[in-house]
C-alpha cells in the first residue's frame, strides 16, 4: 500500500526558506502514471495546490506562488521536496504531499500532513 | 485561473438524510472534477474522480454527477462517519484549484 510521509522543520522564521521532504513508500516515485504534488491548508481554511513534479523533473507550479517555490525529486531516495522562500506568517499552514494521477489529475493518497508555523 | 465555488458552505443533516452539495466552475471544465472528504485533523480523502467515478473502497452511497460548469456530490443516506468537510477540485487546467469546502454537521 502506497504511503507518503512529510518531514521537515515545524517552525520557520519570517523571510527564511521553508523546506519539506516527502518520502514515498510501498511504490516507486518513478512510475510513469503519476506526478507528485504539494498542497497546503492554513489553519481553519481551505486547500491550496502548490505544485507538482514528475519523476523526470518536469514541474507545474501555482502561479501565485511560482516566484517562491521550487519542487525537486530524488528518485534514488524515492523522495520529492518543497522549498518555499521568503516566507511570511501567511505561509503558516499544514503542508501535505500527495500522489497526482497523470490523466485526470486527482490527488490520492495523501500524507498525514505537517504543520509549519512561520514566526520569529 | 479557474475559480471554484461550492454551496452551501455548511449544512446540518441527520443520519439517513439525502445530502447534495453543489460545485460550480467559473468556466467549462468538462468532467475534470474531483471530490474529497476531510475529517478534522486528517488529510483529505479522494471520493469521486472525473465527476462521477467512485474511487476504490468508497461506499456506494457517495455519487457524483455533472459536466461543464455545474457538479453535484450526493450522499444517498448520511452515515455518522460522513460528518466532515467536502471539497471539489478542478483538474481541467494544470493550475489546479479547490472549492472553499462544504461542512456537513449533525442536526
Amino acid at each position: 500500500q502506497l504511503q507518503l510521509q512529510e518531514s521537515g522543520p515545524g517552525l520557520v522564521k519570517p523571510s527564511e526558506t521553508l523546506s519539506l521532504t516527502c518520502t514515498v513508500s510501498g511504490g516507486s516515485i518513478s512510475s510513469s502514471s503519476y506526478y507528485w504534488g504539494w498542497i497546503r491548508q492554513p489553519p481553519g481554511k481551505g486547500l491550496e495546490w502548490i505544485g507538482s513534479i514528475y519523476y523526470s523533473g518536469s514541474t507545474y507550479y501555482n502561479p501565485s506562488l511560482k516566484s517562491r517555490v521550487t519542487i525537486s525529486v530524488d528518485t534514488s531516495k524515492n523522495q520529492f521536496s518543497l522549498k518555499l522562500s521568503s516566507v511570511t506568517a501567511a505561509d503558516t499552514a499544514v503542508y501535505y504531499c500527495a500522489r497526482d494521477q497523470i490523466v485526470v489529475r486527482w490527488f490520492d493518497p495523501w500524507g498525514q500532513g505537517t504543520l509549519v508555523t512561520v514566526s520569529s | 485561473d479557474i475559480q471554484m465555488t461550492q454551496s452551501p458552505s455548511s449544512l446540518s443533516a441527520s443520519v439517513g438524510d439525502r445530502v447534495t452539495i453543489t460545485c460550480r466552475a467559473s468556466q467549462s471544465i468538462s468532467s475534470y472534477l474531483n471530490w474529497y472528504q476531510q475529517k478534522p485533523g486528517k488529510a483529505p480523502k479522494l471520493l469521486i474522480y472525473a465527476a462521477s467515478s467512485l474511487q476504490s473502497g468508497v461506499p456506494s452511497r457517495f455519487s457524483g454527477s455533472g459536466s461543464g460548469t455545474d457538479f453535484t456530490l450526493t450522499i444517498s443516506s448520511l452515515q455518522p462517519e460522513d460528518f466532515a468537510t467536502y471539497y471539489c477540485q478542478q483538474s481541467y487546467s494544470t493550475q489546479f484549484t479547490f472549492g472553499p469546502g462544504t461542512k456537513v454537521d449533525i442536526k
